[in-house]
């Protein structure tokens, strides 16, 4: 069965380091890619998708992301963080897109901020 | 343009009871899916409809329901309510047929059942 896993679920960087949150999934082919945040009390925001072409993708507030396909990975990485991007950030993927939207998501990966 | 607006943002409802949840799209998008997220099973996809049809349908129980209407406003139903049932709703609306766009989610409902 397709899966998306976040080994991490808690991570904690001091504000101004550099940051990397680690994303595999499982699947035949390559999917479509999502990162999004979620700030407490808040709905999902997407930070950046991969849908094909570069696989160096650069989404909002600072974040990229590498999709990796001989490791089946997407990892989502900042070179400097902020007290701000304290959230849960959840890797997804989505089969088809645009015929059956239908996202599967990772169990979510908590990111603290040391002042 | 307006975001998508879910409707209400609270709820408690006892054991047993029932419960409707409404999610507006984006206006222009016609597919909206649903999410139940808890902090055990993390998120969740429950269904998705698109043109007022049920395109995919998540492990969920026939207590959670759905259905969309010509708007493209979409409601999720929950009967028999059991406290597993807590959790936060999110609606997800997009516009198929545009490429690669995105899932745009609303804010959510968050459900209590005491």
């Amino acid at each position: 069965a397709q899966s998306v896993t976040q080994p991490d679920i808690h991570i904690t960087v001091s504000e101004g380091a550099s940051l990397e949150l680690r994303c595999n999934y499982s699947y035949g082919a390559t999917p479509y890619l999502f990162w999004y945040v979620q700030s407490p009390g808040q709905g999902l925001q997407l930070l950046l998708k991969y849908f094909s072409g570069d696989t160096l993708v650069q989404g909002i507030k600072g974040f990229e992301a590498e999709f990796k396909r001989s490791q089946s990975s997407f990892n989502l990485r900042k070179p400097s963080v902020h007290w701000s991007d304290a959230a849960e950030y959840f890797c997804a993927v989505a089969l088809t897109w645009n015929r059956d939207d239908k996202i599967i998501f990772g169990k979510g990966t908590r990111l603290h901020i040391l002042p | 343009k307006a975001g998508v607006t879910q409707t209400p943002r609270y709820l408690i409802k006892t054991r047993g009871q029932q419960v409707t949840l409404s999610c507006s799209p984006i206006s222009g998008h016609r597919s909206v899916s649903w999410y139940q997220q808890t902090p055990g099973q993390g998120l969740q996809f429950l269904f998705e409809y698109f043109s007022e049809t049920q395109r995919n349908k998540g492990n969920f129980p026939g207590r959670f329901s759905g259905r969309q209407f010509s708007n493209s406003r979409s409601e999720m139903n929950v009967s028999t309510l059991e406290l597993g049932d807590s959790a936060l709703y999110l609606c997800a609306s997009s516009s198929p047929g545009q490429g690669n766009t995105e899932a745009f989610f609303g804010q959510g409902t968050r459900l209590t059942v005491v």
